[in-house]
């Protein structure tokens, strides 16, 4: 069974702090690596995807994907209060492009 | 900025009704999907969709379920039977074509309660 592993906190962080989230998968032939947030009651929505192992910057949030650990991590500078979300970390398993998706994170910034 | 919709955004029905939820894809795109997410639990992949066939299905999609896409621009999920067990949030996605590009774009979702 291919899993999709993530710690489910939560992960308290104070404002302005650094959050830290980590992903792990089992299948190795996995090509495309995705981060969504999700608010209670809403849909996922995409804020980062790697595809190439090393680090991808997009404003305040940077992805990190270690293809040979099977690793992939999501850090979230200068946290803010409306960062409180369920982070989910989704791999696309290489076929037509289905996502897989661990069970998330809970992510709660405090003032 | 281009999205996806969909309606109705709840659905009540009784078990055994066919329910029908609907899906605008953002409009260049040519990968449609289905998702659920049966509260508290993980997103769920039920089904992709690509050049008016389906191309993956899970095991959760099985005969109750089909898809369609009716015109250029809907494209919709039906379950024939409905059971209380597939009281979820289902969501719709998309992606474009080009080549090297794989990012899924969801829709808000239908929340499905089935009694």
């Amino acid at each position: 069974q291919k899993e999709v592993e993530q710690n489910s906190g939560p992960l308290s962080v104070p404002e302005g702090a650094i959050a830290s989230l980590n992903c792990t998968y089992s299948d190795r032939g996995s090509q495309s690596f995705f981060w969504y947030r999700q608010y209670s009651g809403k849909s996922p929505e995409l804020i980062m995807f790697i595809y190439s192992n090393g680090d991808k910057e997009d404003g305040r949030f940077t992805a990190q994907l270690n293809k040979a650990s099977q690793y992939v991590s999501l850090l979230i500078r200068d946290s803010q209060p409306s960062d409180s979300a369920t982070y989910l970390c989704a791999v696309n398993p290489g076929s037509w492009g289905k996502l897989q998706f661990g069970a998330g994170t809970q992510v709660v910034v405090t003032p | 900025e281009p999205e996806v919709t969909q309606t109705p955004s709840h659905q009540v029905t009784q078990m055994g009704q066919e329910v029908i939820l609907r899906c605008v894809p953002i409009s260049n795109h040519l990968y449609f999907y289905w998702y659920r997410q049966i509260l508290g639990q993980k997103v769920e992949f039920l089904v992709s969709f690509y050049n008016n066939e389906i191309s993956e299905k899970s095991e959760i999609f099985d005969d109750q379920f089909s898809v369609e896409r009716p015109d250029g621009s809907n494209f919709t999920l039906k379950i024939r039977s409905t059971k209380l067990e597939d009281s979820a949030m289902y969501f719709c996605a998309s992606r474009g074509g080009a080549r090297g590009s794989y990012e899924q774009y969801f829709g808000p979702g239908t929340r499905l309660t089935v009694t």
